[in-house]
């Protein structure tokens, strides 16, 4: 079936140990998306690319970085994770942006 | 600034008891709105999309409207595996999605 996967589904880091998440298509989407979700808010949109041109929302923190090396992959590196970077991780996809996504399961990252 | 709100943020239900959710938005441009099912500790999952008021949708046991301002999402007889979060989102001519908080929907067997 073609989804989205995120890998892992649960990330233990150290406070300030870089970290990185996984996600994966196999949808042949245009557009991915990471957004970061803490408990009973709205997922919050980090950043996005379509296709290689990368868009970084306006009040993303520096400490999130993004690469996408090809269209299957995305990954979210956080470079020196902090306790309220604790939250669920969700990659997302799309044909085009005017269409709706189809998500991963989520990363679940605690950071201790 | 564009945004989405839902009501109400919890609802408790009895099994077979129907309901409605509430989705409001000032998005400028509304190109979709869209509704989403999120269960605990999961990725939300896609319901439904609608493009104009008057619009409706229907899928098992819910069914999506939109108006010019809000658009509900109606329960009819749910079950107990219909308790989940219901995210509402719009999307803009920007082609930004917006995102509500949700509502969190318990039925009671």
């Amino acid at each position: 079936d073609a989804m989205v996967i995120q890998n892992p589904r649960y990330q233990v880091t150290q406070f300030g140990k870089p970290v990185t998440l996984s996600c994966s298509q196999t949808l042949n989407h245009n557009v991915m998306y990471w957004y970061q979700q803490k408990s009973s808010q709205a997922p919050k949109l980090l950043f996005h690319y379509y296709d290689k041109d990368f868009n970084n929302e306006a009040d993303t923190p520096d400490n999130f970085q993004s690469r996408r090396p090809n269209t299957s992959f995305c990954f979210l590196d956080i470079r020196s994770p902090g306790l309220g970077d604790a939250a669920m991780y969700l990659c997302a996809t799309s044909r085009e942006r005017i269409y709706g996504y189809t998500f991963g399961s989520g990363t679940r990252l605690t950071v201790v | 600034e564009d945004q989405v709100t839902q009501s109400p943020e919890a609802l408790r239900l009895q099994e077979g008891e129907s309901s409605s959710l509430n989705c409001s938005y000032t998005v400028s441009g509304l190109r979709g709105l869209f509704w989403y099912r999120q269960d605990p500790g999961k990725g939300p999952e896609f319901l439904f999309t609608l493009y104009s008021a008057g619009e409706e949708k229907e899928k098992e046991r819910l069914k999506a409207t939109l108006t010019k301002k809000e658009s509900f999402l109606h329960i009819t007889a749910p079950k107990p595996e219909d308790s989940a979060t219901y995210l509402c989102a719009g999307i803009n001519y920007g082609q930004n999605f917006v995102f509500g908080p949700g509502t969190r929907l318990s039925v009671l067997p």
